[in-house]
C-alpha cells in the first residue's frame, strides 16, 4: 500500500534554530513529490516539487532535497512567519494526477 | 499565477438541506479539479477527480450520490454536498491542475458547518 510519513508531527524552533523536517514515502514509482505549506484555515500553497533523486530546489529560507526513499525540507535561521503546517505529497507515475498526502508537520517558531 | 478560488468561504446550513460549493481556476484551464476534504489536524484525503465534460471519479468509501461533482468547463467545478448531515461538517478544499503541469494548486477552502 501507498504510504506517506511524515515526522516530526509538531516542532517548535526558537527564532534562528535551523531544522529539518522527513517525508518518507513507499509507492510503486514516484512521478513527483510535492512540499505545500498550510496555514490554519487556508488551503495548501505549492512550495516545491522534486522529480529525482538528488535533486534540491530552494526558496528563500526553505530547501528541499530528494532521495529514493525520502525528502527533507530544510529550514535555515526560521523566523515566526514560518510558523505554518508542512505537508508533503506523492504522485504516482501512473495516468492519473491524484496527490497522497502526509500527515504534515506543524511547526511553530516563537521569537 | 495558477489561482484557485472557492465560494462561499464559509456556509453554515441545516441537517436535511443541500450545499453547493464551486471552485473556479481564474488564470488556468484546469482541466483536471480535485475535491478534497480535511477534519481538524488531520492531513487532506482525496474524495474525487473530475476531468472537464467526465464524469467524477470518486474514492473509495465517497458516496457518489451525496458529494455531487459537475465539471461542466475548464475553468468551473462545483461539489453539492445533498441531504447534508452533522457529519459532513469539514473543511472542503478543491484543487485545479493543467495539462502542462504536474503541480495541483488549491483553493482557499470551504468550511462547511451541518447543525
Amino acid at each position: 500500500e501507498d504510504q506517506v510519513t511524515q515526522s516530526p508531527e509538531a516542532l517548535r524552533l526558537q527564532e534562528g534554530e535551523s531544522s529539518s523536517l522527513n517525508c518518507s514515502y513507499t509507492v510503486s514509482g514516484l512521478r513527483g513529490l510535492f512540499w505545500y505549506r498550510q496555514d490554519p484555515g487556508k488551503g495548501p500553497e505549492f512550495l516545491f516539487t522534486l522529480y529525482s533523486a538528488g535533486e534540491e530546489k530552494e526558496k528563500e529560507r526553505l530547501k528541499a532535497t530528494l532521495t529514493k526513499k525520502e525528502s527533507f525540507l530544510h529550514i535555515t535561521a526560521p523566523k515566526p512567519e514560518d510558523s505554518a503546517t508542512y505537508l508533503c505529497a506523492v504522485q504516482e507515475a501512473d495516468s492519473s494526477y491524484k496527490l497522497i498526502f502526509g500527515s504534515g508537520t506543524r511547526l511553530l517558531v516563537r521569537p | 499565477g495558477a489561482v484557485v478560488s472557492q465560494h462561499p468561504s464559509r456556509v453554515i446550513c441545516k441537517s436535511g438541506t443541500s450545499v453547493k460549493i464551486e471552485c473556479r481556476s481564474l488564470d488556468f484551464q484546469a482541466t483536471t479539479m480535485f475535491w478534497y476534504r480535511q477534519f481538524p489536524k488531520q492531513s487532506l484525503m482525496l474524495m474525487a477527480t473530475s476531468n472537464e465534460g467526465s464524469k467524477a471519479t470518486y474514492e473509495q468509501g465517497v458516496e457518489k450520490d451525496k458529494f455531487l461533482i459537475n465539471h461542466a468547463s475548464l475553468t468551473l467545478s462545483t461539489l453539492t454536498v445533498t441531504s447534508a448531515h452533522p457529519e459532513d461538517s469539514s473543511f472542503y478544499i478543491c484543487s485545479g491542475t493543467s495539462g502542462g503541469f504536474n503541480e495541483q494548486f488549491f483553493g482557499p477552502g470551504t468550511r462547511l458547518t451541518v447543525l
